[in-house]
């Protein structure tokens, strides 16, 4: 059974970047055909979709992050990691990792992550 | 962007059938996911590809599409069904996500 944890600061200053892992236990990055993605859920409920990096590494990052995202994966350590630069209030919320199929952004998410709360704060 | 709408809450009692749209532009070419949120734990899998249900998903949990709305059906729902469900899609750019609708078994 593929798990999925997350870990990283829970609190973030403004203007600062942040920083959260994934680590995989179950599986393998070698294992292609997934997509291993970031998705955020604000307070409220609302669901946003981040990015993914692919089994070939192949990158992909919603746009209205405006170029503030990166994903990357570190095999040896079982975990894809996600990198979001220039943080304010409005990236407060709940992040999640998880394990995408289908193909590139038709693909849906099994399983997701516990989530981590990650506040943008002074 | 495209979005896909949800009512925000839909009631049923026991034993009855729940019924949740999820209504975007273009639907009818694109595949739709479903997924199940209980209070304070990450959304779950419940169908995918329109209408195919992962393993250990109930019988009782449906998905259909009829042009641009798609349709989770819970037959016999239990309390255990309660919570948010999400509908999912894509658009030119990105994943999209339905704004979520809180079932109540009353």
């Amino acid at each position: 059974q593929v798990l999925l944890q997350v870990s990283g600061p829970r609190l973030v200053r403004p203007a600062q970047t942040l920083s959260l892992t994934c680590t995989l236990s179950g599986g393998s990055f070698s294992r292609g055909g997934y997509y291993w993605t970031w998705i955020r859920q604000h307070p409220g409920k609302g669901l946003e979709w981040l990015g993914y990096i692919s089994y070939s590494g192949t990158t992909y990052y919603n746009p209205s992050l405006n170029g503030r995202l990166s994903i990357s994966v570190d095999s040896s350590e079982n975990s894809f990691s996600l990198r979001l630069t220039s943080v304010t209030g409005a990236d407060t919320a709940l992040y999640y990792c998880a394990r995408g199929q289908g193909s590139g952004i038709r693909q849906w998410f099994d399983p997701w992550g516990q989530g981590t709360q990650v506040t943008v704060s002074s | 962007s495209s979005d896909l709408t949800q009512p925000p809450s839909v009631s049923v009692s026991p034993g009855q059938t729940a019924s949740i749209t999820c209504s975007g532009t273009d639907l009818d070419k694109k595949n739709v996911y479903w997924y199940h949120q209980r209070p304070g734990q990450s959304p779950i899998l419940v169908i995918y590809q329109d209408n195919q249900r992962p393993t250990g998903i109930p019988e009782r949990i449906t998905g259909s599409k009829s042009g641009s709305t798609a349709t989770l059906t819970i037959s016999g729902t239990q309390t255990m069904e309660e919570g948010d469900y999400f509908c999912q899609t894509w658009d030119t750019t990105s994943l999209i996500f339905g704004g979520g609708t809180k079932l109540t078994v009353l």
